[in-house]
């Protein structure tokens, strides 16, 4: 597709489980970022690859937080022991090499 | 740490009005500076950037420019639409680091 997208676009779960949210960035753009959207801390940096390493961690919350990217295209972002303070909408963007970061439409997380 | 502080919202206009939404930022070095906005529905989008110091940033009418002196990058347009109704994040990015840092976000209603 022509830009970076996102899936699930909604996703619900109760306390305590798992979630997996995936990120399909621009073809040919080697940086990806994550990034969440929440009402009391608006945006806020989470992680940040260049290629398949991730030079840059710093925003992960918590360590129920990981992510990885594979093959420098797709990401997954994985929460785990899912807690309400989670609840937020998780944006990835794609970027060439420090140029313009193009963000996805979001996957909203609630949690229950 | 870096920052950006942008005033809130949300902030109510006529249709035909002028507008300035004031940003200002606390960083190291010598930031790109960036106004996103995000339409109701849609994802976040680049609206203009600046890259160095007295450059000036425009689209759609909108325009910033980046005031080392002041550490500032206020938006504005001469006269809002209604279809200018959106969230407005002014950001920076260190260049270094790649990851871009948000303000809150204000947003605009345009009234008809």
């Amino acid at each position: 597709g022509a830009g970076v997208s996102q899936s699930p676009s909604n996703k619900v779960t109760e306390k305590g489980k798992d979630v997996e949210l995936r990120c399909d960035p621009i073809s040919g753009h080697t940086a990806l970022y994550w990034y969440r959207q929440s009402l009391g801390q608006g945006l806020e940096f989470l992680i940040y690859f260049q290629g398949n390493s991730a030079p840059d961690k710093s925003g992960l919350p918590s360590d129920r937080f990981s992510a990885e990217r594979t093959g420098g295209s797709v990401s997954t972002l994985t929460i785990q022991r899912t807690q309400q303070e989670d609840s937020a909408v998780y944006l990835c963007a794609s970027s060439l090499r420090q140029g313009e970061q193009f963000f996805g439409p979001g996957t909203r997380l609630t949690v229950l | 740490g870096d920052s950006v502080t942008q005033m809130e919202g949300p902030v109510t206009l006529s249709e035909e009005a002028f507008l300035t939404i004031n940003c200002t930022y606390t960083a190291t070095g010598y930031p790109s500076l960036f106004w996103y906005v995000q339409y109701p529905g849609e994802g976040l989008q680049l609206l203009l950037k600046a890259t160095k110091a007295d450059d000036k940033g425009s689209n759609k009418g909108f325009e910033a420019t980046y005031r080392k002196e002041t550490t500032s990058f206020h938006l504005e347009k001469g006269s809002v639409q209604v279809s200018d109704s959106a969230v407005y994040f002014c950001a920076l990015m260190k260049n270094r680091d790649d990851k871009i840092i948000f303000g809150k976000g204000t947003r605009l209603h345009i009234l008809p």
